[in-house]
């Protein structure tokens, strides 16, 4: 069974412009949260989606939305990009709300210049 | 507040036993999870606890008490392969997973 695909793997932006990030769940998953990890330091959440809605918001500007498809997967959307936007973005796929057992993907590495 | 708090850094010996602390400050939340990072890797489920106690997966077994704010992450017979990032998050409502730090272990020969 394939994990957490995310796409693309690396990326390298300009400041303001804008980005689009991909997140295929595990088969079955319905729950899509997306989280920011700056070198160092532990994810911090950012969304969470389930059955297409979403069901929870961490603490950062409008300049991040993201939307989950029927099919579960998503994409997290990050405009007017900053250079304190870099970092590692992940997704991580669970069968519940509450996330007791989150499955992560590898990432993807942007980078704002 | 909302924040986690863990050991940076803790160095131990290969075949040996480690612990990782993990305090926190607020209560209501669903439970306590235990993840492992590699360096550039996605961070890798091991451990949950939602009721006080202690839960084992072979090498590998987590504590919580909430009554004291803590829970900790065992290491058994540790492997050069367990030299990574470990952190402890808390699963908060609105699927949100807040994490701490982490906790940098390097194993050594």
């Amino acid at each position: 069974d394939a994990g957490v695909t995310q796409s693309p793997t690396h990326l390298i932006k300009t400041r303001g412009q804008q980005v689009t990030l991909r997140c295929s769940p595990i088969s079955g998953h319905k729950s899509v949260s997306w989280y920011q990890q700056v070198l160092g330091q532990g994810p911090q959440f950012i969304f969470q989606y389930y059955e297409k809605e979403e069901r929870g918001r961490g603490n950062f500007p409008d300049r991040f939305s993201a939307r989950q498809f029927p099919n579960y997967s998503s994409e997290l959307n990050v405009n007017a990009l900053l250079l304190g936007d870099s970092a590692l973005y992940l997704c991580a796929s669970s069968s519940s709300t509450v996330n007791t057992e989150a499955f992560f993907g590898q990432g993807t590495r942007l980078t704002v210049v | 507040g909302q924040s986690l708090e863990q050991p940076s850094e803790v160095t131990a010996v290969e075949g040996a036993i480690v612990q990782i602390n993990c305090t926190y400050q607020t209560s209501g939340f669903y439970g306590l999870s235990w993840y492992q990072q590699h360096d550039g890797g996605a961070p890798t489920f091991l451990s949950y606890n939602a009721l006080d106690g202690l839960e084992e997966t072979g090498r590998f077994s987590s504590f919580l008490s909430r009554s004291d704010s803590y829970g900790y992450l065992l290491l058994q017979e540790l492997q050069m392969k367990d030299s990574a990032s470990y952190f402890c998050a808390r699963g908060d409502q609105g699927g949100k997973l807040i994490f701490g730090q982490g906790t940098e272990l390097s194993v050594k020969p």
